[in-house]
């Protein structure tokens, strides 16, 4: 089955700018996207088809995506983007919807 | 505004069929675009897609548990319904609806809170 790999955690301090990578075989064809999961809550959509911003997402958040690979940047990241990221994507065939091991992003 | 809810049992016993429904309001079933996905997550570990209905009633599900899985809607009751069989331990977890958008792919835009389903005897 298809699998998304992202690295387990990421550890910056506030005002920095972290990376949250994604890899995946099928990326170079299809597109990646990025959900943000706080303590509790449900998942909120942060970037989609790659590197567009939902309407009400911080223009810190960017993404974009090179061959096998996609990541999430939060340039200058605040106390507050602390939470798990996954991203989200489709097999070559299109129809098996995958999400990666997700990241858990501590800022402090 | 877009809103999704899910409700359903909190706890079955193993073996049981497990019956959950999405409850939808801010946008039509039917809609050319429009679908809906079921996600679940055990406790303390990752999103896993489960199923999805789009807005001409196309099924697609997660081949792993494509044998246990049914999905259907009823427009008139802006529902969604996912029935698991065979329930084991290992379902456990918060299912989560969401509004699926049809583009160049299907995404997730809008979740609902999620329901906590305890599988044991």
């Amino acid at each position: 089955s298809y699998e998304l790999t992202q690295p387990p955690s990421v550890s910056v301090s506030p005002g920095q700018t972290a990376r949250l990578t994604c890899s995946g075989d099928a990326l170079p064809k299809k597109y990646a996207y990025w959900y943000q999961q706080k303590s509790g809550q449900a998942p909120v959509l942060v970037i989609y088809e790659d590197s567009k911003r939902p309407s009400g997402i911080p223009e810190r958040f960017s993404g974009s995506s090179s061959e096998t690979m996609a990541t999430l940047t939060i340039s200058g990241a605040q106390v507050e983007d602390e939470a798990d990221y996954y991203c989200y994507s489709t097999d070559s065939s299109g129809n098996q919807w995958v999400f990666g091991g997700g990241t858990k992003l501590t800022v402090l | 505004q877009v809103t999704l809810r899910e409700s359903g049992p909190a706890l079955v016993k193993p073996t049981q069929t497990l019956t959950l429904t999405c409850t939808v309001s801010g946008f039509s079933l039917n809609a050319s675009g429009m679908s809906v996905s079921w996600i679940r997550q055990p406790p303390g570990k990752a999103l896993e897609w489960l199923a999805l209905i789009d807005w001409d009633d196309d099924e697609f599900y997660i081949t792993s548990l494509k044998t246990r899985l049914a999905i259907s809607k009823d427009t008139s009751k802006n529902h969604v319904v996912l029935r698991m069989t065979n329930t084991d331990p290992a379902d456990t977890g918060t299912y989560y609806c969401a509004r699926t958008l049809e583009r160049s792919d299907y995404y997730m835009d809008v979740w609902g809170k999620g329901t906590t389903v305890t599988v044991s005897s």
